[in-house]
């Protein structure tokens, strides 16, 4: 069973960098036709793709987000994280930790729970 | 305002076949990439219902099925059951200056 659980604070001040950890277990995030992407979703609203990485490092990220937003690996603890600098308001959201599977033509088979982040002074 | 277009609501009866649509454009469906369908139950994660436009992971009831033609794609959700009242949302790829996943602003099935 693969399971994704994001943890991170649930509250960021404005301007601050909010910091997300996704730690994967039941499957290795550094083999396979997998690569993992971060999702928010601000409350009542849509799903909105904040940017992805493969198991070579390899990045990609949303135009919008590209400048404030970085994805590294952690292979050693089968993690991945998310920073996002100067955050404002508008960032609040349910962050999504989640696994594109290649077999899927990297439809995302798997997700965390979501973790709800606040930006409040 | 997203990338692709799905309408913001539709509903049907117990029993009844309904359609949620996801346009999008050359630069994303358009260009043949496929497009992925998730339902979301409220307070939960999405879930994986329809990958690469026809395809359903095991376990998806095969009341569901998904089709793509141009810059278009469906979803059709038949026998409806109370307990399929939920949102979805299409994604597919996107290559223009919005490059990257893209997601459709999203429908809330409400089942009468």
């Amino acid at each position: 069973q693969v399971l994704l659980q994001e943890s991170g604070p649930g509250l960021v001040k404005p301007s601050q960098t909010l910091s997300l950890t996704c730690t994967v277990s039941g499957a290795s995030i550094s083999s396979g036709s997998f690569w993992w992407s971060w999702i928010r979703q601000p409350a009542g609203k849509g799903l909105y793709w904040i940017g992805r990485i493969y198991m070579t490092g390899s990045t990609s990220y949303n135009p919008s987000l590209r400048s404030r937003a970085t994805i590294s690996l952690d292979t050693s603890k089968n993690q991945f994280s998310l920073k996002l600098t100067s955050v404002t308001a508008s960032d609040t959201a349910v962050y999504y930790c989640a696994r594109h599977d290649g077999d899927y033509s990297g439809g995302v088979d798997y997700w965390g729970q979501g973790i709800l982040v606040t930006v409040s002074s | 305002q997203s990338v692709l277009t799905q309408p913001p609501s539709v509903s049907g009866a117990p029993g009844q076949r309904v359609t949620i649509s996801c346009t999008g454009s050359s630069a994303n469906i358009g260009s043949g990439y496929d497009v992925h369908w998730y339902q979301q139950l409220p307070g939960t994660a999405p879930k994986l219902l329809i990958y690469a436009n026809s395809n359903r992971p095991s376990g998806v009831p095969d009341r569901f099925s998904g089709s793509k033609s141009g810059t278009s794609a469906s979803l059709v959700i038949t026998g409806l059951q109370a307990e399929d009242e939920a949102d979805y949302y299409c994604q597919s790829y996107d290559n223009s200056l919005s490059a990257g996943e893209v997601f459709g602003g999203g429908t809330k099935l409400t089942v009468l």
